[in-house]
């Protein structure tokens, strides 16, 4: 059974960092896409990030570019993300997504990150 | 603000047919494939429809997607109480180099 496990949210003071990871099983994670996916409380889906298999090309929502690092570690099945320069509209539940060909077949169960004072 | 619209919410009593919208344009509906997620309450979201219009296996023959052009559209028929949750329509927009979900409808069983 395939299965992804987000790990690393809290709360956190705007400006702060914090490193998310997801921890995956089930499947061959290096040949996969991934992606971060967030919602913030009450509100719509959005997607945040995306990494290929080896790593070597990332993209980027407009929101989170030049304060969030997406990588990988196919050695661990692990995936993480990087935030930096947090505010607090980065509030939001974090979901660790498989990407099987352009659409998100497997999910985590989400990470909840707050930023706050 | 997303680049693809929906409308905010649904509603039908059961067994009735209700359909959502899902607007673009060519950098996304129009040249790249829709996906339609299922969102439960309390739940991480699952997808329902793919490739525009094709349904995975396990998901019922109650739901089915269409698309033509820079719209797309999902419609629930012989709808159920369970089917109350948020429907969200996705895809690749090639203009800003990401994926884009549409706002979410949130339908309800009346």
């Amino acid at each position: 059974e395939e299965q992804l496990v987000e790990s690393g949210g809290g709360l956190v003071q705007p400006g702060g960092s914090l490193r998310l990871s997801c921890a995956v099983s089930g499947f061959t994670f290096s040949k996969y896409w991934m992606h971060w996916v967030r919602q913030g409380p009450g509100k719509g889906l959005v997607w945040v990030s995306r990494i290929n298999p080896d790593g070597r090309d990332t993209a980027y929502a407009d929101p989170v570019k030049g304060r969030f690092t997406i990588s990988r570690d196919n050695t661990r099945n692990t995936l993480f993300l990087q935030m930096n320069s947090l505010r607090a509209d980065d509030t939001a539940v974090y979901y660790c997504v498989k990407d099987l060909g352009g659409l998100f077949d497997n999910w985590g169960q989400g990470t909840l990150v707050t930023v706050s004072s | 603000q997303s680049v693809v619209t929906q409308p905010p919410s649904a509603s039908g009593t059961p067994g009735q047919r209700v359909t959502i919208s899902c607007s673009g344009s060519s950098s996304n509906i129009g040249s790249n494939l829709v996906v339609w997620y299922q969102q439960l309450p309390g739940t991480a979201p699952k997808f329902l429809i793919y490739h525009d219009n094709q349904r995975p296996s396990g998901v019922p023959d109650r739901f089915s997607g269409s698309k033509s052009g820079t719209s797309a559209s999902l419609a629930i028929s012989g709808l159920q109480s369970e089917d109350e949750a948020d429907y969200y329509c996705a895809t690749w927009d090639d203009s800003l180099n990401g994926y884009v979900f549409g706002p979410g409808t949130k339908v309800t069983v009346l």
